[in-house]
């Protein structure tokens, strides 16, 4: 089966640029799109087809896909930002999702 | 607005079958797929099957096989999401969301449906 690798969790203070990555075999050949999920709260798509921004999502998050990892760029982080956050992708018609990284703002 | 709009909290037995409702609305119906979603206490996502609202096509995790059917109700715009042979560890919360049409992102998720498993 095919499997996406997350950090557990990343840290970046307020105002500053965070990363997150997401490993997969061969990754860079599908698209990525991953999902914020704040406590208590559905997920909501920040980014598909690996660098898209649906309509109401800050200019801050942005994405990038090749080789092996996709990431989840967050620039001028917030304490907004502070979420869990899951990459996902289609192999062999099925969705695999990441582990999901908390992001803790500090 | 795109909405979905999920059936309200499910206490089940093992053992005993659950079925979970989600209305849409705010968009046509049947030009898109609905995925379902899970999530365990304190676990990340996991993906259930997905199906066509157009004709009824489905696709499955594995895992889940023999276990899981999802229906559509096109005269009502609403897909259906039912679990058989519950077991504890099938307690989660269960979302259901739109599959979109160009690239199968999923843009638009239901509120979610606490479903709880217990003797």
């Amino acid at each position: 089966s095919y499997d996406l690798t997350q950090p557990p969790s990343v840290s970046v203070s307020p105002g500053q640029t965070a990363s997150i990555t997401c490993f997969g075999d061969k990754l860079g050949d599908k698209f990525a799109c991953w999902y914020q999920q704040k406590p208590g709260q559905s997920p909501v798509l920040v980014i598909y087809e690996d660098n898209k921004r649906p309509s109401g999502i800050p200019e801050r998050f942005s994405g990038s896909n090749s080789g092996n990892t996709a990431t989840l760029t967050i620039r001028g982080t917030q304490a907004m930002d502070e979420a869990d956050y899951y990459c996902q992708a289609w192999d062999s018609n099925t969705v695999v999702f990441g582990g999901g990284t908390k992001l803790t703002v500090l | 607005q795109v909405q979905l709009v999920q059936s309200k909290v499910e206490v089940k037995r093992p053992g005993a079958s659950v079925k979970v409702s989600c209305e849409a609305s705010g968009y046509r119906f049947t030009s898109y797929g609905i995925t379902w979603v899970r999530q365990a206490p304190g676990q990340g996502l996991e993906w259930m099957g997905w199906i066509s609202a157009y004709n009824d096509d489905t696709n499955y995790a594995q895992r889940l096989q023999g276990r899981l059917t999802m229906t559509t109700d096109t005269s009502t715009s609403t897909a259906y999401m039912e679990l058989r042979s519950l077991r504890s560890d099938d307690t989660a919360v269960y979302y259901c969301a739109r599959v979109s049409s160009s690239t199968s992102e999923f843009d638009y998720w239901g509120q979610g449906t606490l479903v709880t498993v217990s003797s």
